[in-house]
């Protein structure tokens, strides 16, 4: 029963480093999303996807990448890692038929020092 | 676009009491849908219950409802005789349905309901 899984959990990265966030569903889900949650706030959408190969820039795309090469995976990419993206990361999922239920992943810990 | 707003950050309030935490959102979209989401203290996302804009009746699931007041833009969600485990960020969200209804959650700043026994 795995649903929205994201790796890695925690991570430190240096500044101008640069890293992929994973996140795989397996619901057969059409969309998926990214989200970023800076402490005491709520989530923020950053990309999400609507199916395979079509991705499109949520609020705050700044600093990010994604893809979408299959319905399962939809990694972000953060290039030249910055203190400002210091974060929590969600991923989150929801299929077309199955209502309103959004699933979220477990969340990623990233810090840039 | 959308907006939400929670305007208690905190709130403390005694086991087995009622809870009400409060939402309002603004929004264009004719159909949307509103969520409030749990965040324990290890992080994850727990939904909790969903409205629909153009549901007659208000959601309920076990001790959560959801008070909706279309006309006044709320959303405010009731948590029935608390529990310790209630303890915890609160969060409301909302999407439009226009476009597909493929459109991320917009989130309020959440509220930090501590349950005291």
């Amino acid at each position: 029963n795995a649903g929205v899984t994201q790796t890695p959990k925690f991570r430190i990265l240096k500044i101008g480093q640069s890293m992929t966030l994973q996140c795989t569903q397996d619901m057969n889900h059409n969309y998926m999303y990214w989200y970023r949650q800076d402490p005491g706030m709520g989530l923020k959408l950053i990309y999400y996807s609507v199916g395979a190969g079509i991705t499109d820039k949520g609020e705050v795309p700044n600093g990010y990448n994604v893809s979408r090469s299959t319905t399962e995976d939809f990694p972000l990419r953060l290039e030249l890692a910055a203190p400002s993206q210091t974060s929590v990361y969600f991923c989150a999922s929801r299929g077309s038929l199955s209502g309103n239920t959004i699933y979220f992943g477990e969340g990623s810990w990233l810090t840039v020092v | 676009a959308q907006k939400i707003t929670q305007t208690q950050p905190g709130m403390f309030v005694q086991e087995k009491e009622a809870v009400t935490l409060d939402c309002t959102y603004d929004t264009s979209d004719p159909s949307y849908g509103l969520f409030w989401y749990k965040q324990p203290s290890s992080g994850e996302m727990i939904f909790l219950i969903y409205q629909g804009s153009y549901d007659q009746q208000n959601a309920t699931e076990g001790r959560y409802s959801l008070n909706f007041q279309k006309a006044r833009k709320s959303a405010n969600l009731v948590i029935s005789a608390s529990q310790l485990g209630d303890s915890a960020m609160y969060f409301c969200a909302m999407t439009p349905y226009s476009g597909g209804g493929a459109d991320g959650l917009t989130f309020g700043k959440g509220t930090h309901l501590i349950i005291q026994p």
